[in-house]
């Protein structure tokens, strides 16, 4: 079936540490996308990529890094920068880049910092 | 503030009752989607409206746009334990590029 696949599904992270958290789509999307989810909160963009080898800033990018070197794959690092990562991590996937097309999600991945 | 915002932010109903939740937004908008997100889990979309349409159906589910007041509305009819669910708005800013994610609205359905 195709779909987003994001792992771990639980992860925790020591003071100091930098964690990757990966996604992998099979649905042929050129988009994909990162979004930080509080507690009880709405969804914010951590960065996005329209295109392989191609991504951009969304509005809560310090102390995430991505890369987009392959067309399915679209990790998120989150590094030592990040002073409060606790928060549940949404992938995402679009045919193209926002405009209104419907986004598709992974089942998300929680990140505890311990 | 948030381009959508979701009214209320919390409703708790009886099983088989219906279930009414608002979106409001601030500017001139593509289209609209509602999504839906279990606890601990991604979100799924819904059922999106276009600028142009004004009311639109998929199953239980009826969404509104109103324009002109910038306001949406998914109505949920019959609703059952299994909608208990945080419901959210996204819209599409005319000349924009981001979909833009409201807070939602966290809907509880009692058996």
């Amino acid at each position: 079936d195709g779909g987003i696949t994001q792992s771990p599904k639980y992860l925790f992270r020591k003071e100091g540490q930098n964690v990757t958290l990966s996604c992998e789509q099979n649905l042929n999307h050129d988009a994909m996308y990162w979004y930080r989810q509080d507690p009880g909160q709405g969804l914010r963009l951590i960065y996005y990529s329209q295109i392989v080898n191609d991504f951009q800033k969304g509005d809560i990018a310090e102390g995430y890094s991505v890369s987009r070197e392959k067309k399915e794959s679209f990790p998120l690092t989150v590094t030592s920068a990040q002073k409060n990562p606790t928060a549940f991590y949404l992938c995402a996937s679009s045919t193209q880049g926002f405009t209104g097309n419907t986004i598709y999600f992974g089942e998300g991945s929680w990140l505890t910092v311990v | 503030s948030q381009q959508g915002e979701e009214d209320p932010q919390a409703l708790s109903i009886q099983e088989g009752e219906n279930a009414t939740m608002n979106c409001s937004y601030k500017t001139s908008i593509n289209n609209l989607q509602w999504y839906r997100q279990n606890s601990g889990r991604g979100l799924v979309h819904l059922i999106l409206i276009r600028s142009n349409e004004r009311e639109k159906h998929s199953g239980r589910l009826r969404v509104t746009l109103d324009t002109s007041k910038k306001s949406s509305s998914l109505l949920i009819t019959a609703s059952r334990a299994a909608d208990t669910a945080s419901y959210f708005c996204a819209t599409a800013p005319t000349g924009g590029f981001k979909t833009i994610f409201g807070a939602g609205t966290r809907l509880f359905v009692k058996a």
